[in-house]
């Protein structure tokens, strides 16, 4: 099955900083979703984007689907924002979710 | 706005003891899915579920663990012997169709096997 690598694995930001966050996948995908996953264990859903880019209030995402990557932007970040971001990507399997990106943002 | 429901959100069970998650996923969707993840881990996939039957399941899908949609709304995982390593956070997941479709995720189900 695929594999998914995401980058970095730890982010600390000043509250107000803008921040990019990378997942990589092995093989091409079919499904490419980011989420977010607060201090409470849910799941989020933040972006559908198997290719192109959406961008929804603060936060905006780009799949290359022919380079096989996404990327989550997060500008002018808030305290709400902590929590670790996972993408997750599916070819001819389930989805598959990275390790994800521990965000920590400090007033 | 549609969405996955699970309960309980938290449940604690013995050691051995048989425990059984539930879910409603969205109405129009077809498939259902289980994912699990282990405290500081990432989300890893158990099982999805298509047309009243197991469609593929992982590794981690073994015979302690079985899913039914008893109903036309509920989705369960049922461990049949829980051990320690059982406690994680369960997910259930449905979607309209199985490629090029979102998944959508319940809010979680938090095991904790004493």
């Amino acid at each position: 099955g695929i594999q998914v690598e995401q980058s970095p694995p730890d982010l600390i930001l000043q509250e107000g900083a803008n921040s990019t966050l990378r997942c990589n996948f092995s093989d091409s995908v079919n499904n490419l979703q980011w989420f977010h996953q607060n201090p409470w264990g849910q799941l989020i859903n933040l972006f559908y984007i198997p290719s192109g880019t959406k961008q929804n209030g603060r936060l905006s995402a780009t799949t290359v689907a022919t380079e096989r990557y996404s990327l989550l932007y997060i500008s002018s970040s808030q305290t709400t924002d902590s929590g670790v971001y996972f993408c997750a990507g599916r070819g001819n399997t389930p989805l598959v979710f990275g390790k994800g990106t521990r965000l920590s943002v400090i007033a | 706005e549609p969405e996955v429901t699970q309960t309980p959100s938290h449940q604690v069970t013995q050691m051995g003891q048989e425990v059984i998650l539930r879910c409603v996923p969205i109405s129009n969707h077809l498939y259902f899915y289980w994912y699990r993840q282990i405290l500081g881990q990432k989300v890893e996939f158990l099982v999805s579920f298509y047309n009243n039957e197991i469609s593929e399941k992982s590794e981690i899908f073994d015979d302690q663990f079985s899913v039914e949609r008893p109903d036309g709304s509920n989705f369960t995982l049922k461990i049949r012997s829980t051990k320690l390593e059982d406690s994680a956070m369960y997910f259930c997941a449905s979607s309209v169709g199985q490629m090029n479709t979102e998944a959508f995720f319940g809010q979680g189900t938090r095991l904790t096997v004493v």
